[in-house]
């Protein structure tokens, strides 16, 4: 069975500093998506990891894909506040669903 | 921009009702599912509809969850008997094609308490 670990389920940082969310899944996968939600609302699709290597970058957030390790990180460059939030990865389990990991909920402080 | 819809936004129910949570997916995708969220932990899939039928089900829909793409536009989620323990959000998700190439959408949510 898939399970999909991140750590840390808990982060509060400062503005301007660096930090980095891991998700670690069991299983051979090569799909692996990052989603942010907002207290009381829905998931928001952040990135689309497709293939070993695959990075991809949206302002302050950069993720990477490294499926050999069965790794991804989601790297926070320079935090501002706007970025707290909680953070999911979900892993496609090829049976045609996604399971997610715990989140990160995320506290960014001045 | 299209988006997946969800009615009510709200639903609060007495145990042993039945409820019905619907969705109406982006209009060109061919693949719905229902997660829920537990207040405060992680998303769980439900399940996955796709050509009329479930492609997949996680243990948590039992035979007191049911779905349906009852016409061209609306997918739903059946509970028949409610529990305290079903009290949770409901997202709907959809997709264009399997999660291989494209993300799955999701909708706004149904917060269903159950009392």
């Amino acid at each position: 069975e898939l399970k999909v670990e991140q750590n840390p389920l808990f982060l509060s940082m400062q503005e301007e500093k660096n930090y980095t969310i891991y998700c670690n899944y069991s299983t051979t996968s090569d799909r692996l998506y990052w989603y942010r939600q907002d207290p009381g609302k829905s998931l928001e699709s952040l990135f689309v990891l497709l293939s070993n290597g695959a990075v991809k970058q949206e302002g302050r957030l950069m993720a990477s894909l490294d499926t050999k390790a069965r790794l991804s990180t989601l790297h926070i460059t320079a935090a501002v506040h706007d970025l707290s939030a909680t953070y999911f990865c979900a892993v496609d389990n090829r049976s045609n669903d996604m399971r997610f990991g715990a989140g990160t909920r995320l506290t960014v402080k001045p | 921009e299209p988006e997946v819809t969800q009615t009510p936004s709200h639903q609060v129910t007495q145990m042993g009702q039945e409820v019905i949570l619907r969705c109406v997916p982006i209009s060109n995708h061919l693949y719905f599912y229902w997660y829920r969220q537990i207040l405060g932990q992680k998303v769980e899939f439900l399940v996955s509809f796709y050509n009329n039928e479930i492609s997949e089900k996680s243990e948590i829909f039992d035979d007191q969850f049911s779905v349906e793409r009852p016409d061209g536009s609306n997918f739903t989620l059946k509970i028949r008997s409610t529990k305290l323990e079903d009290s949770a959000m409901y997202f709907c998700a959809s997709s264009y094609v399997r999660t291989s190439a494209y993300e799955q959408y999701f909708g706004p949510g149904t917060r269903l308490t159950v009392t």
